[in-house]
C-alpha cells in the first residue's frame, strides 16, 4: 500500500517568494497534519484539516495556510518567505479527526530559503 | 505549558549492549503518548502508541512503557541498523485533533 507521499522533494526558494507544498494521504485517511522540522528539533505542528475544514492550528504566523480538497489531499501555502522558514515540512495522515489514531508520516519537503 | 524532555540527546552503544531512551513529559491532560523512529533524510516512522501508565508495548528489539510522568524506550541487544533518531511525542488535552507535541529525540549509534 502507498504511504503518505509528499511533492516535491526538495525546493529552493528566494526571500519574499510564494511556496505550495503538496501531500496525498494514505488511502482511506481522512484527516491530514503538516508539521515543520528545523534541523535537530522535532516535528512542530503546523495545521490539521479532516474532512476539508480546518480542526487544529499551531503557533504560525498567517503567512503559513492550508486547505484539504475533497479527494482529502492537502496543500500548504507560505507566503512572503523568510530565511527562518527553511526546513523539512513533513505531511502526516490519519484515519480519525481527533485523538488516539496515530499519525503516519511522509518523508517530507526540504525548503531550502535564500 | 505542555512540553516534552528527551534524553539523553546522543547514545552511542556497541551491537548487545542494551539501554534505554528517556521521554519525560509535562501535559495538561495526556490522551497518548507516541514513539517514532526516524532516520536520516525521511519522516518519522510510528512504532507504539501508549495511553495509560502501567502499558508496555514490544516490537522485535523495542520496548516502550510509560508511567504518569515519563516514557522509557528500552532496547535490548541493538544491531546497527537500530540506528536512527527516535522521537518521543504526546497527544494532550489542550490541543485539537491530532496535534502532537514532540520532544527534539534522541540520536542513537549502534557499532557492530
Amino acid at each position: 500500500d502507498a504511504g503518505v507521499t509528499q511533492s516535491p522533494t526538495h525546493l529552493i526558494k528566494t526571500r519574499g517568494q510564494h511556496v505550495t507544498l503538496r501531500c496525498s494521504p494514505i488511502s482511506g485517511h481522512k484527516s491530514v497534519s503538516w508539521y515543520q522540522q528545523v534541523l535537530g528539533q522535532g516535528p512542530q505542528f503546523i495545521f490539521q484539516y479532516y474532512e476539508k475544514e480546518e480542526r487544529g492550528r499551531g503557533n504560525f504566523p498567517d503567512r503559513f495556510s492550508a486547505r484539504q480538497f475533497p479527494n482529502y489531499s492537502s496543500e500548504l501555502n507560505v507566503n512572503a518567505l523568510l530565511l527562518g522558514d527553511s526546513a523539512l515540512y513533513l505531511c502526516a495522515s490519519s484515519l480519525g479527526q481527533g485523538g488516539y489514531s496515530p499519525l503516519h508520516f511522509g518523508n517530507g519537503t526540504r525548503l531550502t530559503v535564500t | 505549558e505542555d512540553q516534552v524532555t528527551q534524553s539523553p540527546e546522543a547514545l552511542r552503544l556497541q551491537e548487545g549492549e542494551s539501554s534505554s531512551l528517556n521521554c519525560s513529559y509535562t501535559v495538561s491532560g495526556l490522551r497518548g503518548l507516541f514513539w517514532y523512529r526516524q532516520d536520516p533524510g525521511k519522516g518519522p516512522e510510528f512504532l507504539f502508541t501508549l495511553y495509560s501508565a502501567g502499558e508496555e508495548k514490544e516490537k522485535e528489539r523495542l520496548k516502550a512503557t510509560l508511567t504518569k510522568k515519563e516514557s522509557f524506550l528500552h532496547i535490548t541487544a541493538p544491531k546497527p541498523e537500530d540506528s536512527a533518531t527516535y522521537l518521543c511525542a504526546v497527544q494532550a488535552m489542550s490541543q485539537a485533533g491530532t496535534a502532537l507535541i514532540f520532544g527534539k529525540g534522541t540520536t542513537l549509534s549502534v557499532s557492530s
